[in-house]
């Protein structure tokens, strides 16, 4: 069954760093997604991506975010200066028709 | 009102009972409904579309209520490994961007 993959599992940093989040969508699916998820709390929107370009993002997915697909297959989350409060499991997630399928996750820890 | 509400229990139910879950979303405009199973620690994964004329999928069965903005999940013969988090989530809109709930929590014992 096709999968979703993402890398790497676990990033620690420290606060004010850049870290890059990266997915490997299923390959025909044509939208994309990232989520997250702060330990004990729901699954939260963070931002979509269709035909090459961001459209529709959340309040969290604020300047400092970015995600850009830089080749047929990748599709990258950027975080440009850490804070604290990014620490979660970040959900990468893919759809061709109904019903989206996420990847394994990244979880980051922030220090 | 919270976009998505689900009650987050747990729910301690032994093997073989039958249990279910209910939901309920604030947004009318809302146009896709799934529930999707979360295990800790680990990515959600979908169970099963919810249509309005309801629909079933072996053991499991969900149910819509537009009226009413309500969801439905029932799941009979409960096995140990249905124990998870299950989430209610609503499509929202032509970005396609998905809202969760919090998530109900089974656990099924021996």
């Amino acid at each position: 069954e096709p999968e979703v993959t993402q890398t790497p599992s676990h990033q620690v940093t420290q606060m004010g760093q850049e870290v890059i989040l990266r997915c490997v969508p299923i390959s025909n699916h044509l939208y994309f997604y990232w989520y997250r998820q702060i330990l004990g709390q729901k699954v939260e929107f963070l931002v979509s991506f269709y035909n090459n370009e961001i459209s529709e993002k959340s309040e969290i997915f604020d300047d400092q975010f970015s995600v850009e697909r830089p080749d047929g297959s990748n599709f990258t989350l950027k975080i440009r200066s850490t804070k604290l409060e990014d620490s979660a499991m970040y959900f990468c997630a893919s759809r061709a028709g109904t019903g989206s399928t996420f990847g394994p996750g990244t979880r980051l820890l922030v220090l | 009102r919270k976009e998505v509400e689900q009650d987050p229990g747990p729910f301690n139910v032994p093997e073989g009972a039958t249990v279910a879950f209910n939901c309920t979303y604030s947004n009318s405009a809302s146009q896709s409904f799934f529930w999707y199973r979360q295990d800790c620690r680990k990515e959600p994964k979908l169970l099963m579309s919810v249509y309005s004329s309801g629909n079933e999928d072996g053991r499991f069965t969900a149910q819509l209520n537009r009226a009413s903005q309500y969801i439905s999940l029932l799941i009979r013969d409960s096995k140990l490994s249905d124990s998870a988090t299950y989430l209610c989530v609503v499509n929202t809109g032509g970005g396609n961007k998905l809202t969760f709930g919090t998530g109900t929590q089974l656990k099924v014992e021996l």
